[in-house]
């Protein structure tokens, strides 16, 4: 079983659509979560991370976390061309001094 | 300069070059980490080191030799590559508190390709 979960997608949006991004996790006792941005041929970006249960706004990302399902969302409100990327959750467990990626949402979003 | 910083940018070497791959942190982190992200693969975490100790070899071949003179500084030495060693090189750095890390923050890395 995969440590953290994500659906490899394409996930395909229409441009002001809300873009919805999901990764499980399987360390019951992981702490905090994050959410990466990554253009092809780039390096991941950090543009949200969450620590406790509930939502966590900033600007048109939502992170959502949900420790007792063990799972973190992100939401994009107003997508556009330009979030067209790949985003990659990584989960921090307890105890555990690095970072476990999942493999990767792929979002197209469509003009 | 901020942020995280990788040099070179694109890097073609041949099998039987020695080469090294330099990063610099000035974000005040203690914790330094190299990874490898081939084609259409996720991200394989190489190296760790915290504190300049490295703390977490993922079974990378000895082709693969890090350094980590200060907190500020990582560098990953390269010697006898195979072609199958292409990818992108990141470099990433955090900071640690015990056994806990916070946010990662990556470099732009290194393009490599092994002829």
């Amino acid at each position: 079983q995969k440590e953290v979960e994500q659906n490899s997608g394409p996930l395909s949006v229409p441009e002001g659509a809300i873009a919805s991004l999901n990764c499980t996790y399987s360390d019951r006792g992981s702490q905090s979560f994050f959410w990466y941005r990554q253009y092809s041929g780039k390096s991941p970006e950090l543009i949200m991370f969450i620590y406790s249960n509930g939502d966590k706004e900033d600007g048109r990302f939502t992170a959502q976390l949900n420790k007792a399902s063990q799972y973190v969302s992100l939401l994009i409100r107003d997508s556009q061309p330009s979030d067209s990327a790949t985003y990659l959750c990584a989960v921090n467990g307890f105890g555990n001094e690095k970072l476990t990626f999942g493999t990767g949402t792929r979002l197209t979003i469509i003009p | 300069e901020t942020g995280v910083t990788q040099t070179p940018r694109h890097l073609v070497m041949g099998m039987t070059n020695k080469k090294s791959l330099k990063c610099e942190q000035h974000l005040g982190h203690n914790a330094m980490y190299w990874y490898k992200q081939s084609a259409k693969k996720p991200l394989e975490l190489m190296f760790v080191y915290n504190f300049k100790e490295q703390t977490e070899n993922n079974s990378v071949p000895s082709r693969f030799s890090p350094e980590c003179p200060n907190s500020s500084h990582l560098f990953l030495h390269l010697h006898t590559l195979q072609p199958e060693d292409s990818a992108l090189y990141l470099c990433a750095s955090s900071q640690m508190a015990g056994t806990y890390t916070y946010e990662q923050y990556f470099g732009p890395g290194t393009r490599l390709t092994v002829t």
